[in-house]
């Protein structure tokens, strides 16, 4: 079982404000790093599937980066708006794995 | 309709009895998954599936059981319902490799009373 650390747990965003948090994952045998957008009472949705050191995505006024070499991803939120508002989980699979290990999320609650 | 879906929505049943949930998709999706969803512990893998007749167990297998004889479905069975076992369990399935996203059902919220 991998050891996926997500920080903060929870955080509180003014409306308008920018924000960005942590995914931590062990740097070995890296494949590729999936981030989830989960709205309270929905289902969790693909934001992104990350696989090269270096790499970013962007959807909208969310983006994300990758550094497989020490094992970290951010996500950021430019000019958070209330429909932000989600727990976002990150999830890394180990080369030649094909499960994906969720980490526990960060919560984001953007403040009108 | 197309997509991926779970019935019951809600299942409220006795402990010590077995209980089924399915799951449908509607893409031939290679992949499939069963996660529940616990307070302190998020998303947990149950078991998953890489093709008809293939699975395996993820990170909490006990006391569940599955099966894959179609390509399209992935039904999960508590054997013996007990009440750790309360919990929303989502089914999510997956076109390939690690590289593709996974897309999830919509829940269902299992209560064992």
């Amino acid at each position: 079982i991998l050891n996926v650390e997500q920080s903060p747990q929870s955080l509180h965003v003014q409306e308008g404000d920018s924000t960005n948090f942590t995914c931590s994952f062990p740097s070995s045998n890296f494949y590729a790093l999936h981030w989830y957008r989960w709205e309270t009472a929905k289902s969790p949705e693909a934001l992104f599937v990350m696989t090269l050191n270096g790499d970013e995505k962007k959807k909208g006024r969310i983006s994300a980066t990758l550094n497989t070499k020490e094992g970290y991803s951010y996500l950021y939120i430019k000019g958070s708006q209330p429909e932000d508002s989600a727990t976002y989980l990150c999830a890394p699979i180990k080369a030649a794995g094909n499960k994906l290990t969720f980490g526990g999320g960060t919560r984001v609650l953007v403040k009108p | 309709d197309a997509g991926i879906t779970q019935s019951p929505r809600y299942k409220i049943t006795e402990t010590g009895r077995q209980v089924t949930l399915m799951c449908h998709q509607t893409w031939s999706h290679s992949y499939m998954f069963w996660y529940r969803q616990d307070l302190g512990h998020g998303l947990r893998l149950i078991y998953y599936s890489a093709a008809a007749d293939i699975t395996d167990k993820g990170e909490v297998p006990d006391g569940y059981v599955v099966s894959r004889s179609k390509t399209e479905n992935f039904p999960l069975t508590l054997e013996s319902a007990t009440r750790s076992q309360t919990s929303v369990y989502f089914c999510a399935s997956r076109a390939g490799t690690s590289g593709y996203e996974q897309y999830f059902g919509p829940g269902t919220r299992l209560t064992v009373t």
